[in-house]
């Protein structure tokens, strides 16, 4: 079993919608958690890091952390077409060192 | 402007030929990372460096080989022994402790 499951996809939204992406994991010593998003071709760019459990809002994109139930989520709000790419949770623990991904979950919003 | 640089964009090599890419950061990060992505996959940790003249293999180091000679530099080599090679290389790197990691734009190998 892996230690951190995406939501597989693909996902096909139409402009406006609400889109919810999400990670369970299973090691509990994970205590920061990353969402990337990346478009076809090109290296992922960080869109939220966050720490606590809680919500973390900027802009459009609130990510949301629930470390009692390992569960992550990453809502994109007013979703846009320029939106469309795939989206990789990632999460390491106190001792840092390296990153463990999810596969990623493939967005497609069409106008 | 700071940031993460890769080179080339893309590879082409024949297959036995070893071949090395490179990665070059002007961010002052300590920790750098090469992880490498297959069509339709996540990304799997093949080596990485959270010091200079030290780095550690990851998931899948096999018929990969690195260097940490200088901070801001971190190349990676194919080796003819990597059965499979062709497929989406990045390089990241990090500050250290808990920071955040940045990726570089990625080259794409193809080995024929």
């Amino acid at each position: 079993q892996k230690e951190v499951e995406q939501d597989p996809g693909p996902l096909s939204v139409p402009e406006g919608a609400i889109v919810s992406l999400n990670c369970t994991y299973s090691n509990s010593a994970f205590q920061y958690f990353m969402w990337y998003r990346q478009y076809s071709r090109k290296g992922p760019e960080l869109l939220m890091y966050t720490y606590s459990s809680g919500n973390k809002e900027d802009g459009r994109f609130t990510a949301q952390v629930d470390k009692s139930s390992k569960y992550i989520s990453l809502f994109i709000r007013d979703s846009q077409p320029s939106d469309s790419a795939t989206y990789l949770c990632a999460m390491y623990p106190t001792n840092a060192g390296k990153s463990t991904f999810g596969d990623g979950t493939t967005l497609t919003v069409k106008p | 402007d700071g940031g993460i640089t890769q080179s080339p964009k893309y590879l082409f090599r024949k297959e036995g030929q070893n071949v090395t890419l490179s990665c070059e950061q002007n961010l002052n990060h300590d920790a750098m990372y090469w992880y490498r992505q297959d069509p339709g996959q996540g990304l799997r940790l093949i080596y990485y460096s959270q010091i200079v003249n030290d780095f550690q293999k990851g998931d899948i180091a096999e018929g990969y080989s690195v260097s940490r000679e200088k901070k801001e530099s971190f190349p990676l080599t194919v080796t003819s022994a990597q059965k499979n090679p062709t497929a989406f290389y990045l390089c990241a790197s990090r500050a250290g402790g808990v920071d955040e990691q940045y990726f570089g734009p990625g080259t794409r190998l193809t080995v024929t």
